[in-house]
């Protein structure tokens, strides 16, 4: 396929548990982005990544949650100890031109994380 | 700080009628980018429109157009011949020229009514 995806589509886990979250980018893109949005909410901004770097993660709501992009492609996001506030749906987003505002992003279909 | 507000949570309309969604957002960025985004229920957010603010001519897609009004920060969708398949979430979106991440309202669910 062509779009950004995200696997798994649902993921369910217990409260303390560790969970880990895969987007795989349209091929090519450099700038790759994760948004979580919560029930009713729009998407809120986590962390963006300029290649393998995370080139702004001010988002992040705290040191449980972490990402990766090791080779600049599939990016990984990682959450200890969940917590039932962390439920939502985590968007993965793809653009083009790094640093070029007002590219379009893709998204992917999300995941949507249940702690229970 | 960039805020975007969508101060109508839900909005219908009749099949083949016109509805406009309202968005306001603030800034001290004099150069960004604005969008509309259409979720439906499949989760996937599809880009509906896309405005440069440097662009005083507002932006047209088919059946969709905005009234971009740089001065009072406001940033309307028109859907003009409403159809079933328009029926979703409707965000707005900003993003400031320098920065990556995008600022999204809360969203206007839209039904179209057959």
């Amino acid at each position: 396929g062509a779009g950004v995806s995200q696997t798994p589509s649902n993921k369910v886990t217990e409260k303390g548990k560790y969970v880990e979250l895969r987007c795989d980018p349209i091929s090519g893109h450099t700038a790759l982005y994760w948004y979580r949005q919560s029930l009713g909410q729009g998407p809120e901004f986590l962390i963006y990544f300029q290649g393998t770097g995370a080139a702004d993660d001010s988002g992040l709501p705290n040191d449980r949650f972490f990402a990766v992009r090791p080779e600049g492609s599939v990016s990984t996001l990682k959450i200890q100890r969940t917590e039932r506030g962390d439920s939502a749906v985590y968007l993965c987003a793809s653009s083009l031109a790094p640093g070029l505002a007002g590219n379009e992003q893709f998204f992917g279909p999300g995941t949507r994380l249940t702690v229970l | 700080a960039q805020t975007v507000t969508q101060s109508q949570p839900e909005m219908s309309v009749q099949e083949a009628e016109t509805v406009t969604l309202s968005c306001t957002y603030d800034t001290s960025e004099n150069n960004y980018y604005l969008f509309w985004y259409k979720q439906p229920p499949s989760r996937q957010m599809i880009l509906v429109i896309r405005q440069e603010a440097y662009k005083q001519q507002n932006a047209t897609e088919n059946r969709f157009s905005v009234n971009f009004q740089k001065a009072a920060k406001s940033f309307s969708l028109k859907i003009s011949d409403s159809q079933l398949g328009d029926t979703a979430m409707y965000f707005c979106a900003f993003t400031s020229a320098t920065g990556n991440q995008f600022y999204f309202g809360t969203g206007t669910s839209l039904t179209v009514i057959p």
